[in-house]
C-alpha cells in the first residue's frame, strides 16, 4: 500500500538531467526525512539518498535529493545508461502506530 | 561489511504460515543500535515494509499486517525471523531482510521469492 506518489516513468538521453518527484503528506514527508533507493532489475534496492539530501559514500554526486513541504525530489544529472532502473522514495509515517511507507516507484529509461 | 541472507520455503499453501529466516554475517546481530527489518515486493510492484525488530527484542509492525506478523531474533544463531500467518495469494512476493540504520536500509539481503499456491 504505497502512500507516497511518484510518476510511473521518466526518461532522458545520456548526459541529460532527470528529476523524479515524490508527493506525500504532513504525517510522512512533511514531518520526517526522505530516503531514495535505486533498484536495478533482479536486485535488491540500494540506498541512494538519506536524510533528504545526503549521499552514502560511493554514490556519485550526479544524484541529489531535496525536500520542500510534503514533497521531495531526486535529480539525476549527467544521465548514464547504468542509471536505468526503478527508483523509490521512502519515509516514516507518524499515522496510526507509525510505519515506513514507500513511493509508487519510477522507472527511469535512458533513451 | 555486514551481509544478510534470507532462507526458507519458496512455496507455501494458502492459509498456512510463511516462515523465513535472515542470517547475518560479518557482525553480531546484537551489537550496535540497529533495527532488523523485513520488506517485501510483489512481482512487478512496489516495496512494502512489513516490520522490524530492535536488538533489545522490541518490535514494530505495519498496521495492515500486524495481526498476522511475528518477527523474532535469535542472537545465538545471529539470525532474525519472519512469520506471516494465514497467507493468501496476495502474500506472494520477494521477501527481503535488511539492516536499518538511522531510518534507512543501507544493507539488504538478496531477497527470496515466496509463492503462495496450493
Amino acid at each position: 500500500q504505497s502512500v507516497l506518489t511518484q510518476p510511473p516513468s521518466a526518461s532522458g538521453t545520456p548526459g541529460q538531467r532527470v528529476t523524479i518527484s515524490c508527493s506525500g503528506s504532513s504525517s510522512n514527508i512533511g514531518s520526517n526525512y526522505v530516503y531514495w533507493y535505486q533498484q536495478l532489475p533482479g536486485t535488491a534496492p540500494k540506498l541512494l539518498i538519506y536524510r533528504n539530501n545526503q549521499r552514502p559514500s560511493g554514490v556519485p554526486d550526479r544524484f541529489s535529493g531535496s525536500k520542500s513541504g510534503t514533497s521531495a525530489s531526486l535529480a539525476i544529472s549527467g544521465l548514464r545508461s547504468e542509471d536505468e532502473a526503478d527508483y523509490y522514495c521512502a519515509a516514516w509515517d507518524d499515522s496510526l502506530s507509525g510505519l515506513y511507507v514507500f513511493g509508487t516507484g519510477t522507472k527511469v529509461t535512458v533513451l | 561489511q555486514v551481509q544478510l541472507q534470507e532462507s526458507g520455503p519458496g512455496l507455501v499453501k494458502p492459509s498456512q504460515t510463511l516462515s523465513l529466516t535472515c542470517t547475518v554475517s560479518g557482525g553480531s546481530i546484537s551489537s550496535g543500535s540497529y533495527y532488523w527489518s523485513w520488506i517485501r515486493q510483489p512481482a512487478g510492484k512496489g516495496l512494502e515494509w512489513i516490520g522490524r525488530i530492535y536488538t533489545s527484542g522490541s518490535t514494530n509492525y505495519n498496521p495492515s499486517l500486524k495481526s498476522r506478523v511475528t518477527i523474532s531474533v535469535d542472537t545465538s544463531k545471529n539470525q532474525f525471523s519472519l512469520k506471516l500467518s494465514s497467507v493468501t495469494a496476495a502474500d506472494t512476493a520477494v521477501y527481503y531482510c535488511a539492516r536499518e540504520y538511522s531510518s534507512s536500509w543501507p544493507s539488504w539481503g538478496q531477497g527470496t521469492l515466496v509463492t503462495v499456491s496450493s
